[in-house]
């Protein structure tokens, strides 16, 4: 069956812009995850959401990014005034259930200009 | 704090030549320890998940073991298509029911035909 898909694959951005970033998980999968990966770096924990319960911010960076899971599905990471140290690969994980093996898209490269 | 190291940083072996990487992870209660691969401007692929201290899984000519403080992931007869970033997570109990996943930095392996 399809994968997680991410889009755009690749944004570039201003200094002080918005961005969106979506997600598509795995058809059935309860969970969802996202992670920051800047260059050479490990992947930085974001946010999680299970079902229908209040999503686990406590990843988030700052008040300037935020993400929600519309009907259980499709995820939408928004970071508002962009600054150049947002720069990374956003990557989003779904799996069948909050214990089980994360899947992971192939990611979204935003460069802040 | 959770935490979850790699070693070695880099490693670069010939075609054939065996070897291991290592994870070892401090965490309040381990639910589970994840291995990764990761080529270059992809997401992570999923490998292997290990719950307990003395399970062992393989597939093709990887093989995970974990002990409780470290999991490593031995490579026999290693090919050029073997190259790529080797990524552990640990998925750690918090609370009752919360859970918190770790990532380490990775191991960066090339393989030299």
């Amino acid at each position: 069956g399809a994968g997680v898909s991410q889009s755009p694959s690749n944004k570039v951005t201003e200094k002080g812009k918005d961005v969106e970033l979506r997600c598509d998980p795995i058809s059935g999968h309860t969970a969802l995850y996202w992670y920051r990966q800047s260059l050479g770096q490990g992947l930085e924990f974001l946010i999680y959401f299970q079902g229908n319960s209040a999503p686990d911010k406590s990843g988030l960076p700052s008040d300037r990014f935020s993400a929600e899971r519309t009907g259980g599905s499709v995820s939408t990471l928004t970071i508002q005034r962009t600054q150049q140290e947002d720069s990374a690969v956003y990557l989003c994980a779904s799996s069948l259930g909050g214990r089980d093996t994360q899947y992971f898209g192939p990611g979204t490269r935003l460069t802040v200009l | 704090e959770d935490q979850v190291t790699q070693s070695p940083e880099a490693l670069r072996l010939q075609e054939g030549e065996s070897s291991s990487l290592n994870c070892s992870y401090t965490v309040s209660g381990l639910r589970g320890l994840f291995w990764y691969r990761q080529d270059p401007g992809k997401g992570p692929e999923f490998l292997f998940t290990l719950y307990s201290a003395g399970e062992e899984k393989e597939k093709e000519r990887l093989k995970a073991t974990l002990t409780k403080k470290e999991s490593f992931l031995h490579i026999t007869a290693p090919k050029p298509e073997d190259s790529a970033t080797y990524l552990c997570a640990v998925q750690a109990r918090v609370g009752d029911y919360g859970q918190n996943f770790v990532f380490g930095p990775g191991t960066r392996l090339s393989v030299l035909p």
